[in-house]
């Protein structure tokens, strides 16, 4: 019955690495986006795809990669991690115009070592 | 430019009554948002504005100022779960503008 999931919860890795995080939303949202929110608590829009284009792509680092094979998801791939990464990262998904908010994943904390 | 500021830290009294005071400079401004975010966990959606005035929504009501460039949060009759961060969010043309978030600490 979650609105928005996201997977993995917690991802530890090491630096150099490829990654992905999955996210999947059931609430029939035409946009999802993908969020950065640093030590500081600090929300950062990274990325937004309406039904499947790209909509927002905000100076990310092209090592970051998004990919939606659908509506309903919203992947994030990430190569050659670096330490800066460490972060959580929150899928969010909305109605065209969101007069009802973003609903958010319970996002992904990753930590690279 | 954009810009939100927000309070970093607040601390209040259980039961008593909090503003959370929030100012924001954005183009293309469609909205204001608050969002409660509980340590560890994604931010909850509390309230949304596009016309000035007060909404009002149980304990929690929120004002905005459009002209001013400045909305508040007020919650009342605190209680212990409302500790958490609050996130002041402009809405631009096409995305969430967020503030870097007030952390509220209610004591007994």
């Amino acid at each position: 019955d979650t609105a928005v999931s996201q997977t993995p919860k917690y991802l530890v890795t090491q630096m150099g690495n490829d990654k992905s995080i999955k996210c999947e939303q059931n609430l029939g949202h035409d946009t999802m986006y993908w969020y950065k929110q640093d030590s500081k608590k600090f929300l950062k829009i990274m990325f937004s795809y309406n039904n499947k284009e790209l909509i927002i792509n905000e100076t990310v680092p092209n090592r970051f990669s998004p990919k939606s094979p659908d509506k309903a998801h919203l992947n994030l791939h990430i190569n050659s991690l670096e330490l800066g990464d460490s972060a959580v990262y929150f899928c969010a998904s909305s109605q065209d115009h969101p007069g009802r908010g973003y609903t958010f994943g319970s996002g992904t904390r990753l930590t690279v070592v | 430019g954009q810009n939100i500021d927000q309070p970093t830290e607040m601390t209040a009294t259980e039961g008593a009554i909090v503003q959370i005071n929030c100012t924001y400079q954005t183009s293309g401004f469609n909205g204001l948002f608050w969002y409660q975010q509980h340590a560890g966990e994604a931010p909850t959606f509390l309230s949304y504005n596009v016309l000035d005035g007060l909404e009002e929504k149980g304990r929690f009501s929120s004002f905005l100022s459009r002209s001013k460039g400045y909305s508040y949060l007020l919650l009342k009759e605190l209680q212990m779960k409302d500790s958490a961060s609050y996130l002041c969010a402009a809405y631009n043309t096409d995305k969430l503008i967020f503030g870097t978030g007030t952390r509220l600490q209610v004591f007994p």
